[in-house]
């Protein structure tokens, strides 16, 4: 079976740095997904990790440790904007599993 | 229109009613998925269909019937739906390898807000 495991909701003030943690088991495991979805949108590809270590785009990295099970999102400088749901999904077996996802929460 | 598209962004339904959602996609790509969202549960993939052809059915309760006529094009037929079936339905598609690996990059429609009463 699969299993993902993110924390509900965050907050974090504006300009600060946060840390969104997936864990995960997975019987088959392709790679690890981080998607955006704002309230009332579609969920937004942010990154992909395949191999074990720090992705970096822009604000936003991304980290895997597949012997752990574990990737983080980290979220530099935020904005306003990044007020959202962050999804993370593992793939196995050509099928994505998502998590429930974590609120964030950015205060001025 | 780009990327992809979903018609209706909102739909109102009684449980003996028979309705049809749609989802279009101008990526070129070669698999689509259909996708529940509920409220505080993650989102349980229903439906994928690879090169037009249904290869996954995850358990879904046949009141939900899934066409895929072409490529860009995926349909989910709904009929005699009940209340706790109401929840936003997201359409996805990505291009896919006939070989082991993927699922690849998925891009999402803006979903059908569905309210069953």
């Amino acid at each position: 079976g699969q299993n993902i495991d993110q924390p509900t909701e965050m907050t974090a003030t504006e300009g600060a740095i946060v840390q969104i943690n997936c864990t995960y088991q997975t019987s088959g495991f392709n790679g690890l997904f981080w998607y955006q979805q704002h309230a009332g949108e579609a969920p937004t590809f942010l990154s992909y990790n395949v191999l074990d270590g720090l992705e970096e785009k822009g604000r936003f990295s991304s980290f895997l440790s597949r012997s752990k099970g574990y990737s983080y999102l980290l979220l530099k400088e935020l904005q306003m904007k990044d007020s959202a749901s962050y999804l993370c999904a593992v793939t196995g077996f050509q099928k994505l599993v998502f998590g429930t996802g974590t609120r964030l929460l950015v205060s001025p | 229109e780009t990327g992809v598209t979903q018609t209706p962004r909102h739909l109102v339904m009684g449980m003996t009613n028979k309705k049809s959602l749609k989802c279009e996609q101008h990526l070129g790509h070669n698999a689509m998925y259909w996708y529940k969202q509920s409220a505080k549960k993650p989102l349980e993939l229903m439906f994928v269909y690879n090169f037009k052809e249904q290869t996954e059915n995850n358990s879904v309760p046949s009141r939900f019937s899934p066409e895929c006529p072409n490529s860009s094009h995926l349909f989910l037929h709904l009929h005699t739906l009940q209340p706790e079936d109401s929840a936003l339905y997201l359409c996805a598609s990505s291009q896919e390898g006939r070989l082991a690996g993927g699922p690849y990059e998925q891009y999402f429609g803006p979903g059908t807000r569905l309210t069953v009463t």
